[in-house]
């Protein structure tokens, strides 16, 4: 079946401008994963997502960062007001809970740059 | 608190010899450790797990590595490196208690010559 997939793959926007991004996780993953790579760095939690309950937000480094997950699938990541320092690349993950340990399977990433 | 130690930020290695890529954790309760492989331009690949029996795990591409209770660690090993196996490896822990979050290291760059 196909995979984790994102939108755009890369995405340059001016400082100050809006962006949207968009996740497309395995059919079936009940939960859902935003991490961030800047250059050079490891992989910075973001947000989760499980099924119904509220979502972890607890890597959110901003509030001109949100996100939401429609109808149990499709997320979308917005960052408000972009900054210099938001370039990155945003990667998602989704796996399938219930299961005793947590696989979790990664998108291609969206290369954001913030000019 | 889960974490993740990844000691060396880069690994060089010549081509045909063994590598070593260094992984240690810190977990409440019992430990499911990970490998995930990035090569260049592309997403997190999951390479091997561990998540109880066996100590050796074997995984993809000839990977295996060893769950050391005694000194938390996971080592990601290989016993001849190949100049397609230089990407960047990150080493990933849940604990028991805390299944629904993995916590992840900073990375290693392996970097194999030919």
């Amino acid at each position: 079946g196909a995979g984790v997939s994102q939108s755009p793959s890369n995405k340059v926007t001016e400082k100050g401008k809006d962006v949207e991004l968009r996740c497309d996780p395995i059919s079936g993953h009940t939960a859902l994963y935003w991490y961030r790579q800047s250059l050079g760095q490891g992989l910075e939690f973001l947000i989760y997502f499980q099924g119904n309950s509220a979502p972890d937000k607890s890597g959110l480094p901003s509030d001109r960062f949100s996100a939401e997950r429609t109808g149990g699938s499709v997320s979308t990541l917005t960052i408000q007001r972009t900054q210099q320092e938001d370039s990155a690349v945003y990667l998602c993950a989704s796996s399938l809970l219930g299961t005793t340990y947590n696989e979790q399977f990664f998108g291609p990433g969206t290369r954001l740059t913030v000019l | 608190a889960q974490s993740v130690a990844q000691p060396e930020d880069q690994v060089n290695v010549a081509e045909g010899n063994p590598l070593t890529v260094k992984c240690t954790y810190s977990v409440s309760g019992n430990p499911y450790l990970f490998w995930y492989v990035q090569y260049p331009n592309r997403g997190l690949q999951f390479l091997l797990k561990y998540i109880t029996g066996d100590n050796l795990v074997k995984g993809s591409y000839g990977f295996e590595a060893e769950f050391n209770k005694s000194q938390t660690s996971f080592h990601l090993k290989k016993p001849s490196a190949l100049v397609s196996d230089s990407a960047l490896y990150f080493c990933a822990v849940s604990g028991s208690y805390n299944t629904d979050k993995l916590i992840f290291g900073t990375g290693t760059r392996l970097q194999v010559f030919p």
